[in-house]
């Protein structure tokens, strides 16, 4: 019944590997955000898909790169970690059309890299 | 620039009010919304208020849109220990959905 799920919930790795996380959603909705918050909580927008297109693309380190292979995912893979990527990411969905476009939020991903 | 930004702590006693405030630059935003986040979780909708309204009270919460200052408050009423969390003010900017978070207020309700 989880509406948007993200796998793994905790990551912890060594600088300079390559890692995925991968987001789900079963609500039917048609696009799709990555958010990346810090340490202090900040939380900041990182990329968004609709219908498996790139929309939304902030300034984001090119090792980061999204991928969706259809509606329902949209992962996320980082390579050469680095020690500022540590942070929790989440995933969220919206409908394309809704009264108040609600984001749902995924239950997020603490990464650790060490 | 876009910029939203809260007060980043309040403590308050459990069953008094609690206001917690916003300012946000964009006055072109459609909705703004109020966010809760409990510790270890994803963020969860609290409410929401569209543009052309001055306030908005759903329950025990009530929000107050002033436009000509671009101010936005959550007042939660008869707050309880559950309600200990930290609450975030987002705008809404652009066509694809696009939220603008603040800072985060971290509310503390202690006995």
């Amino acid at each position: 019944d989880t509406a948007v799920s993200q796998t793994p919930k905790y990551l912890v790795t060594q600088m300079g590997n390559d890692k995925s996380i991968k987001c789900e959603q079963n609500l039917g909705h048609d696009t799709m955000y990555w958010y990346k918050q810090d340490s202090k909580k900040f939380l900041k927008i990182m990329f968004s898909y609709n219908n498996k297109e790139l929309i939304i693309n902030e300034t984001v380190p090119n090792r980061f790169s999204p991928k969706s292979p259809d509606k329902a995912h949209l992962n996320l893979h980082i390579n050469s970690l680095e020690l500022g990527d540590s942070a929790v990411y989440f995933c969220a969905s919206v409908p394309t059309s809704g009264s108040n476009n609600e984001q749902f939020f995924g239950p997020g991903t603490r990464l650790t890299v060490l | 620039g876009e910029d939203v930004e809260q007060s980043l702590f309040l403590s308050v006693r459990e069953g008094d009010s609690s206001v917690i405030n916003c300012t946000y630059t964009d006055s072109s935003s459609t909705y703004l919304y109020w966010y809760k986040q409990e510790p270890g979780a994803g963020l969860q909708l609290l409410t929401y208020i569209f543009s052309n309204m001055d306030m908005k009270q759903d329950q025990r919460l009530t929000v107050l849109l002033n436009k000509k200052d671009k101010h936005l408050s959550l007042r939660i009423a008869d707050t309880q220990t559950g309600d200990s969390a930290i609450y975030f003010c987002a705008e809404r900017e652009g066509g694809y959905n696009k939220l603008i978070f603040g800072a985060g207020t971290r509310l503390a309700v202690h006995p």
